[in-house]
């Protein structure tokens, strides 16, 4: 079965441009998850959502933002891009609570 | 808060070796999942072994297996007859779940298995 599809792959974006990543999770999970991953920061949890509601936020500012479709795809939107901004984006689904999530192969962002 | 610690940065092995990768975690909790993910250089992330909290018995996959201590909040992963296509980040990842679910990751372990 097809596994959790991000695209693109990579993107290079100015500072103050917005973007959108996109995840189509694997059919039938319907809890998606976003993560930034950096080499200083390392993974940290962005949002949760579960049947278009997010039920879940971690600690980023306002200019990120995402949502959920009817079909469980997602989209992530980063507005006002920062340098700092620049990282990989991995999206993440699973079918039930504490099944252990499938990740997809991310979003390389560079903000120059 | 709950916290993930991995204190091994890396980690070498010789292939067919066996290795133990380290992980202590902290919460207050009683239900929870914990969970190896493992990140090879094309960077997808891809679960390794997964242990629920309630379940004494270790968990076990093929040549992976856990030592799970709950009391100690330990949660050790051990790799036998190590291949090289081991060779990854090795990430330790805790996860509540309170009508919700969110992965608190550790900080990872680069794992080198040479010939």
């Amino acid at each position: 079965k097809a596994g959790v599809t991000q695209t693109p792959r990579y993107l290079i974006k100015t500072r103050g441009q917005q973007v959108t990543l996109s995840c189509s999770p694997i059919s039938g999970h319907r809890s998606v998850s976003w993560y930034q991953q950096t080499p200083g920061q390392g993974l940290q949890f962005l949002f949760e959502y579960f049947s278009e509601t997010q039920r879940n936020k971690g600690n980023f500012p306002g200019r990120f933002s995402g949502r959920q479709f009817s079909n469980s795809r997602s989209e992530m939107n980063v507005s006002t891009l920062e340098l700092g901004d620049s990282a990989l984006y991995l999206c993440a689904s699973s079918f039930t609570t504490g099944d252990g999530y499938t990740f997809g192969s991310g979003t390389r962002l560079t903000v120059v | 808060a709950q916290t993930v610690t991995q204190s091994q940065p890396e980690m070498s092995v010789q292939e067919a070796e066996t290795v133990t990768l380290s992980c202590t975690y902290d919460t207050s909790e009683n239900n929870y999942y914990l969970f190896w993910y493992k990140q090879p250089p094309s960077r997808q992330m891809i679960l390794v072994i997964r242990q629920e909290a309630y379940k004494q018995q270790n968990a076990t996959e093929n040549r992976f297996s856990v030592n799970f201590q709950k009391a100690a909040k330990s949660f050790s992963l051990k790799i036998s007859d190590s291949q090289l296509g081991d060779t990854a980040m090795y990430f330790c990842a805790f996860m509540l779940t309170m009508g919700f679910q969110k992965l608190v990751f550790g900080t990872g372990t680069r794992l080198l298995v040479s010939p």
